[in-house]
């Protein structure tokens, strides 16, 4: 079953404004990475956050991670047209096998 | 650094026909690649798991004499899509692990093959 479940579906928004996308997952996981997709690209790796982060950086990104809660929120501040794209988060499957489990994705329309 | 190249990056072909898709690690080796399938405004679905050296590991439901996989070595995986049909028709994107890193380290995509099967 699909782990990642992610709100909102959709986000449109004017650029300059942030944007906030969040992720829940069901089990416990050692770590957290988010992805972003261009229309018809690949995937592209934002930030990973492991359990015992609680708050990561990277630029405009900003990622919380709450275990206890289970989720997490991506934070786009100051947003920009390019930013416009898919965004997934990914919790690693049980079992240390590497493989990945996507959320549904939240798709971000930031309009100039 | 850290580059993953598909080819093709589209593909059109004939219902009944098989369509090889390349997956290559550019700068770094890769003893794991992952295959997965995309629908239109759906997420990613890992169809299986590509090991160097070894027989792919396939999820359920993926076919494997349908979706054959070889992983010829540490830069490069393909996967075969055999007597294609319209159902098919899907984007395919693969991602590599670096062997430096871990199992549950950052994947690195491709940039997806559109297969169009008519």
């Amino acid at each position: 079953s699909q782990q990642g479940e992610e709100d909102p579906q959709a986000l449109s928004i004017q650029e300059g404004e942030n944007a906030t996308m969040n992720c829940s997952y069901k089990t416990s996981i050692n770590n957290l990475q988010w992805y972003r997709q261009n229309s018809g690209r690949g995937l592209v790796h934002l930030i990973l956050i492991r359990s015992n982060e609680r708050e990561k950086h990277s630029g405009r990104l900003r990622v919380t991670l709450d275990t206890s809660k289970k989720s997490s929120s991506l934070l786009i501040t100051a947003s920009r047209a390019a930013d416009t794209a898919s965004y997934f988060c990914a919790t690693p499957r049980a079992g240390n096998t590497g493989k990945l489990i996507f959320g549904q994705g939240t798709t971000l329309q930031v309009k100039p | 650094g850290a580059v993953v190249s598909q080819h093709p990056s589209r593909v059109i072909c004939k219902s009944g026909t098989s369509v090889k898709i390349e997956c290559r690690s550019l700068d770094f080796q890769a003893t794991t690649m992952f295959w997965y399938r995309q629908f239109p405004k759906q997420s990613l679905m890992l169809m299986a798991t590509s090991n160097e050296g070894s027989k792919a590991t396939y999820e359920q439901g993926v076919e494997k004499d349908k979706f054959l996989i070889n992983h010829a070595s540490l830069t490069l995986s393909t996967l075969t899509v055999t007597s294609a049909h319209p159902e098919d028709s899907s984007f395919y994107i693969c991602s590599a692990v670096s062997i430096t890193s871990g199992p549950q380290e950052t994947q690195y995509f491709g940039p997806g093959t559109r297969l169009l099967v008519l």
